[in-house]
């Protein structure tokens, strides 16, 4: 029962250009919706996070959108760089427990 | 800085061994965690602990027993390796409650094969 899909197993843009990694999950009852980063032998690293009573949340050049009636989430990069290539993960977490569901992954590369 | 710390990166086990992944975090975060990543799969919950002495089965605890007799360490136990166990296992830690408990923070990994 996969709660979390990522649907693109891989990404590659071209520096300077936007990045948009997209995330779907099935269960309404979740508060917090996240975004890793993992470069290779590596931890993931926590990027951005957007509680599930706002439809957006921007850091710098990484925003993340959030659409409930679609149970649907986005990362947008912009611009993206060469460092920007990783991993990417995104995540739910609901209140009532603290165990934290994650997607597969989509590998993002971004070319000079 | 929370630093998680696993005591392995790399490790070659047989199949039938026991084995025993270590995991120690400097924060004081009542919540630890396993994962295990593999192509395709993505983390998938192993076990977590919200208190010492405390566990929780997560997605995929078969084959596996964790351990933990103080806040700051995690231990996951294979009783009797099988080469299905071959991954990578990440160990993870988060504060407890909604504030800052949806954020976690991982080890680098240890990548177990079992031949």
């Amino acid at each position: 029962d996969q709660q979390v899909k990522q649907n693109s197993p891989s990404l590659s843009v071209q520096e300077g250009r936007i990045s948009i990694l997209n995330c779907d999950y099935t269960n309404s009852m979740f508060d917090y919706f996240l975004w890793y980063k993992k470069y290779p032998a590596e931890g993931p690293t926590f990027l951005i996070s957007i509680s599930s009573i706002k439809d957006k949340n921007e850091d710098g050049r990484f925003t993340v959108f959030l659409n409930k009636s679609a149970k649907h989430l986005s990362l947008h990069i912009v611009p993206s760089q060469p460092g920007d290539s990783a991993v990417y993960f995104c995540a739910v977490f609901p209140y009532n427990n603290n165990d934290m569901r994650f997607g597969a992954g989509t590998r993002l590369t971004v070319k000079p | 800085d929370v630093k998680v710390t696993q005591s392995s990166r790399y490790l070659v086990k047989r199949t039938g061994e026991k084995v025993f992944l270590e995991c120690v975090q400097d924060m004081d975060h009542e919540n630890m965690f396993w994962y295990r990543q593999d192509p395709g799969l993505g983390l998938r919950l192993i076990y977590f602990s919200y208190d010492v002495k405390m566990k929780e089965k997560g997605d995929i605890p078969e084959g596996y027993s964790v351990s933990r007799e103080k806040k700051e360490r995690f231990s996951l136990i294979l009783e009797s390796a099988s080469t299905n166990q071959t991954s990578m296992y990440l160990c993870a830690s988060s504060l407890s409650g909604q504030v800052g408990g949806e954020k976690l923070f991982f080890g680098s990994g240890t990548q177990l094969s079992v031949l």
